[in-house]
């Protein structure tokens, strides 16, 4: 079963603009991480922030945890055509399980 | 550096058939996770191999099985096929020294059970 949800299931947005995802999940946590998956090929990491964190930076990326809300948002700062692709963000469990739990994805589309 | 690898890329399979998939992980990594994929979804969990043994294992029946080798390659065996097990298969590697925070993922498997 899925962690949690991701909001919005599907974004469109014009180049330059910010995009925003949110990732909500169920259980205690050692990490949260987004990874990109573009046309269903394997996931790229692109950031992991750890329970203790609340916010974190990575070039155009930003991401924040609120642990008491069991959330954590992804922003990518002035998108890119090649940003076009599915986000998910998972789990690493604080239960000393090494698996990764995903959200179910937001797509996005990034016109140019 | 080479990273995690796959084979096959795509692989046609009909019901009742046995399939094998491979893995090669990350070099310096010594653990291999595998998850299921399905259209418009996230992964899910099937098991992770350490030194050669399944040391967890999600919800998935025993027709999932799978084995990994001294090299820490890895393979995934899937009996009986279901036409519910057409999805994107993806192997990721992680290494303990790390944590195994950080899964990195082959560019995936795509089974298709006619």
């Amino acid at each position: 079963s899925q962690q949690g949800e991701e909001d919005p299931q599907a974004l469109s947005i014009q180049e330059g603009e910010n995009a925003t995802m949110n990732c909500s999940y169920k259980t205690s946590i050692n990490n949260l991480q987004w990874y990109r998956q573009n046309s269903g090929r394997g996931l790229v990491h692109l950031i992991l922030i750890r329970s203790n964190e609340r916010e974190k930076h990575s070039g155009r990326l930003r991401v924040t945890l609120d642990t008491s809300k069991k959330s954590s948002s992804l922003l990518i700062t002035a998108s890119r055509a090649a940003d076009t692709a599915s986000y998910f963000c998972a789990t690493l469990g604080g239960d000393s399980s090494y698996k990764l739990i995903f959200g179910s994805g937001t797509r996005l589309l990034v016109r140019p | 550096d080479a990273g995690v690898t796959q084979s096959p890329t795509h692989l046609i399979k009909t019901r009742g058939q046995q399939v094998t998939l491979r893995c090669s992980p990350k070099s310096g990594h010594d653990t291999v996770s595998w998850y299921q994929q399905a259209l418009g979804q996230g992964p899910q969990f099937i098991f992770q191999y350490y030194e050669e043994e399944e040391r967890q294992r999600g919800n998935f029946p025993d027709r999932f099985s799978g084995h990994q080798f001294p090299n820490y390659s890895s393979e995934l065996n899937v009996n009986a096929l279901l036409l519910g097990d057409s999805a994107l298969y993806l192997c990721a590697s992680s290494d303990t020294g790390q944590l195994r925070e950080t899964q990195y993922f082959g560019p995936g498997t795509r089974l298709l059970v006619l």
